[in-house]
């Protein structure tokens, strides 16, 4: 699977987008691209995935490049309860293996 | 609330104790993990069970055991566990571990375990 790379830390003002990006510049053709987040010491939750295609649903958007070597995550109006650990993933089809990095700190300030 | 949940949520044990996880998933899913999350550190695979089969060992070593009766629930036990096994133990589940397209993992809310 493709490694991904994250700012280690971002912030946000309350109210505001936060766009949060991801470079996976060594993924395949048929790898997705997957977004958790985990709030502090809880398990990550699912936020959004996609393949080639800008994806939306009521959490956020997904932006992927169209050489697909970078991805970013948008939260289109930041609140307090976003504040979270942010993961990308990159997960080839028809395996399970999902390798978490670090992650992005997303702090939301009022 | 994802669907899946974990007891207890937080757990303290000695060394010589002999203690078990508990994860059950309701959305039907037929692959079952468990994770570790130590601190400062990312998440790392402990086991993967496909329909009740385990098909990952990802070199946990022996005093954790997993069990999965059936495609439900899934246990971690414990026994003779050291301090740096004081972890974060996530339990997920997903539609199946095999198979083409994406298979998207829904995690509870984990255990919070001290070895003493």
């Amino acid at each position: 699977d493709a490694k991904t790379t994250q700012p280690p830390s971002m912030d946000c003002a309350e109210g505001r987008a936060a766009n949060l990006p991801c470079n996976h510049s060594t993924i395949s053709g048929n790898e997705y691209v997957y977004w958790y987040r985990q709030i502090h010491s809880q398990g990550p939750q699912y936020i959004i995935h996609g393949l080639k295609n800008n994806e939306t649903n009521e959490m956020a958007s997904l932006i992927i490049t169209e050489d697909r070597k970078s991805s970013t995550l948008i939260l289109p109006h930041a609140t307090l309860r976003d504040t979270a650990v942010y993961y990308c993933i990159a997960l080839s089809s028809g395996t399970y293996k999902y390798i978490f990095g670090t992650g992005t700190r997303l702090k939301v300030l009022a | 609330e994802t669907g899946v949940t974990q007891t207890p949520r937080h757990l303290v044990m000695g060394m010589t104790n002999k203690k078990s996880l508990k994860c059950e998933q309701h959305l039907g899913h037929n692959a079952m993990y468990w994770y570790k999350q130590s601190a400062k550190k990312p998440l790392e695979l402990m086991f993967v069970y496909n329909f009740k089969e385990q098909t990952e060992n990802n070199s946990v070593p022996s005093r954790f055991s997993p069990e999965c009766p059936n495609s439900s629930h899934l246990f971690l036990h414990l026994h003779t566990l050291q301090p740096e096994d004081s972890a974060l133990y996530l339990c997920a589940s997903s539609q199946s571990s095999t198979g083409y397209g994406t298979d998207t993992q829904y995690f509870g809310p984990g255990t919070r375990l001290t070895v003493l």
